[in-house]
């Protein structure tokens, strides 16, 4: 099956600093990578997400990129703000077959950002 | 957009007892369901996957006989602990994938169930 991992596993920066997740996957099969932002006991909320043909993406102060060749894909924020601050996950699937798109997370990372 | 919503949000039981957690998918029919359990600290586990009308596809090391799922419309899925343990007590999150003929690649959770099991 999927495996994904993410690092760093805590991430702390000063507000208007740029922050950078980072996910490796093992399935060359996966080809959709969704990135959640998760507040304290609040349900995940997809911020951005790739498909595999398509190598960046970005929305606003968030962009996520993909190396399918190395099978890794990143998180970038740039000009952070305290709201920022919460815990993220990267997820892989692949559609097709009976996977049914059922999703794989890295282990989060939180992130800090300090007024 | 979407809307996916759970209930109880919070449910406080005693040992031995069993408890029946509601997914429903508001405004979109939903043919798959996932039902997610996140410890403290934690990442989100997938526990099982959930069609509507057929048998629920559990993952390696999750009991089926202990976590029951039924999936029994295109807008309700439910999953019962039974006999819970302590050690059953977590944060359960349900997801719900739009049919694929709304070509979504999106899944849309709900907003968790948080289980103490005394």
């Amino acid at each position: 099956g999927e495996n994904v991992e993410q690092h760093p596993s805590t991430l702390s920066v000063q507000e208007g600093d740029s922050a950078v997740i980072k996910c490796t996957y093992s399935d060359s099969a996966s080809n959709y990578f969704p990135w959640y932002k998760q507040e304290l006991g609040k349900r995940p909320q997809l911020i951005i997400d790739i498909r595999s043909n398509v190598g960046e993406k970005k929305d606003q102060r968030i962009a996520v990129t993909l190396n399918k060749t190395a099978k890794h894909f990143s998180l970038h924020i740039t000009e952070t703000q305290p709201e920022d601050s919460a815990v993220y996950f990267c997820a892989a699937t692949s559609f097709g077959g009976t996977s049914y798109g059922k999703l794989t997370f890295g282990q989060g990372t939180i992130l800090t950002v300090h007024p | 957009g979407a809307v996916v919503s759970q209930h109880p949000s919070r449910v406080i039981c005693k040992s031995g007892t069993s408890v029946k957690i509601e997914c429903r998918s508001l405004d979109f029919q939903a043919t798959t369901m996932f039902w997610y359990r996140q410890f403290p600290k934690q990442s989100l586990m997938l526990m099982a996957t959930s069609n509507e009308g057929s048998k629920a596809t559990y993952e390696q090391g999750v009991e089926k006989d202990k976590f029951l799922i039924n999936h029994a419309s295109l807008t309700l899925s439910t999953l019962t602990v039974t006999s819970a343990h302590p050690e059953d007590s977590s944060f359960y999150i349900c997801s719900a994938r739009p049919a694929r003929r709304l070509i979504t690649d999106t899944q849309y959770f709900g907003p968790g169930t948080r289980l103490t099991v005394l």
